[in-house]
């Protein structure tokens, strides 16, 4: 099983929509969790960390399910900007590591 | 706003000569960090820099990379031999307090 695991899309979905994206990580001790939105050849932009408890910033929710070992982001009322690739990034406790997933492209169409 | 930058934006090297990528963090940041993303690929972890020294490597960052902060500024990143597999974009990236990463804008390398 990979480290982390994403599924690479492309989501296409209309502007106004709400998408959601899932992420598996194997590492029962991770610690740290973050989705980061990458546009095409630009770096990776922090979006938001994820808590134990959920957090909403805006139209993104992200949520963390331990138990499950997955984080999932929730966009709302997407517009043609939220169009990018989003990736899962999980830090393993005691580490200082940091590992990507693949990441889930995002189309949102006009 | 603070930001990271790196330098320089592109760099086209022959095979088997040693490249340094620079990167500027951001001041007040304690953590720094190399990830490489090869073309369509995923961000890749590199080395992580705390301390003046390695906190961690992985298995990509063999003895032919090392990194180096000469002067409490800049964070650097050398390859002594380079392959052509070592084309790929290097983010640098910085952190406070371990937690929220800022990348800089990457130098693309290219390897002929």
């Amino acid at each position: 099983r990979k480290e982390v695991e994403q599924d690479p899309g492309p989501f296409n979905v209309p502007e106004g929509a709400t998408v959601a994206f899932n992420c598996t990580y194997s590492n029962s001790a991770s610690q740290s969790f973050f989705w980061y939105r990458q546009d095409c050849r630009k770096e990776p932009k922090l979006l938001m960390s994820v808590y134990s408890s959920g957090n909403e910033d805006g139209r993104f929710t992200a949520q963390l399910n331990r138990a499950s070992q997955y984080i999932s982001l929730l966009i709302r009322d997407s517009k043609l900007s939220d169009s990018a690739t989003y990736l899962c990034v999980v830090n393993f406790s005691g580490t200082y590591k940091y590992i990507f997933g693949t990441g889930t492209r995002l189309k949102v169409l006009a | 706003e603070p930001e990271v930058t790196q330098t320089p934006s592109h760099q086209v090297t022959q095979m088997g000569q040693e490249v340094i990528l620079r990167c500027v963090p951001i001041s007040n940041h304690l953590y720094f960090y190399w990830y490489r993303q090869i073309l369509g690929q995923k961000v890749e972890f590199l080395v992580s820099f705390y301390n003046n020294e390695i906190s961690e490597k992985s298995e990509i960052f063999d003895d032919q990379f090392s990194v180096e902060r000469p002067d409490g500024s800049n964070f650097t990143l050398k390859i002594r031999s380079t392959k052509l597999e070592d084309s790929a974009m290097y983010f640098c990236a910085s952190s406070e307090n371990q937690e929220t990463q800022y990348f800089g804008p990457g130098t693309r390398l290219l390897v002929l």
